[in-house]
């Protein structure tokens, strides 16, 4: 059973379309994050969320944004996509810090036309 | 020079073999080592996940760490096809919630 789920798996969207991704948890982690994977490289954190406490990545686009309503659920939102923003995006849950470990979902892959 | 280095192959072996896969790193402070298995498409899966040095068995997989040459191995014994995938290896520190990942080894075994 999926305990880390992204909706949609694919999403397209145009050129500085705002584009939201989701993500639900079922194992009650206090950690939500979410990644960026582009073709055949590591995964890149973006932010991530202790609670409710929100966490940015230095390196991170103001373009990006996230959204935490409640334990379960974490969102992502790109306010103005650019093609270099075309990735798989990752969502991952931990119990807490590293000596816990993270468990991904299987992405959403986002397409920019 | 990055933190975690990888080989990103592809590795291609036949059927059967021992497969090894490496991650050298830079960090003193990561003590958390972690293994994905990632397929086309899909997200990564966790592997094997050890503290400190020393080994961990699961299976036909085995995680070695060897944190005075700041080194780690995945052994797969026995390769089925299905073990084709992209391996990371990650790591972190205690007090640390991001993960470091290499860039991954594309590992192909052949029928």
């Amino acid at each position: 059973d999926a305990m880390v789920i992204q909706n949609p798996r694919y999403q397209v969207t145009q050129f500085g379309k705002p584009v939201t991704l989701s993500c639900s948890q079922t194992l009650n982690h206090n950690v939500m994050y979410w990644y960026q994977q582009k073709s055949s490289q590591a995964p890149k954190l973006l932010f991530h969320y202790y609670d409710k406490d929100f966490n940015n990545e230095a390196d991170t686009p103001d373009n990006f944004q996230s959204r935490r309503p409640n334990t379960s659920f974490c969102f992502l939102d790109i306010r103005s996509p650019g093609l270099g923003d075309a990735a798989m995006y990752l969502c991952a849950t931990s119990e807490g810090q590293g000596n816990q470990p993270q468990h991904f979902g299987d992405g959403t892959r986002l397409s920019i036309l | 020079q990055k933190e975690v280095e990888q080989d990103p192959g592809p590795l291609s072996v036949p059927e059967g073999a021992i497969v090894s896969l490496n991650c050298t790193y830079s960090n003193s402070a990561f003590q958390y080592f972690m293994w994905y298995r990632q397929y086309s498409r899909k997200g990564p899966e966790l592997l094997m996940y050890t503290y400190s040095s020393g080994n961990k068995e699961d299976g036909r997989f085995t995680a070695q760490v060897d944190k005075s040459s700041k080194y780690i191995s995945l052994f797969i014994r026995d390769s089925q096809p299905s073990d084709s995938a992209t391996y990371l290896c990650a790591m972190t520190s205690d007090s640390s919630y991001k993960l470091i990942f290499g860039s991954g080894t594309r590992l192909l075994v052949r029928p």
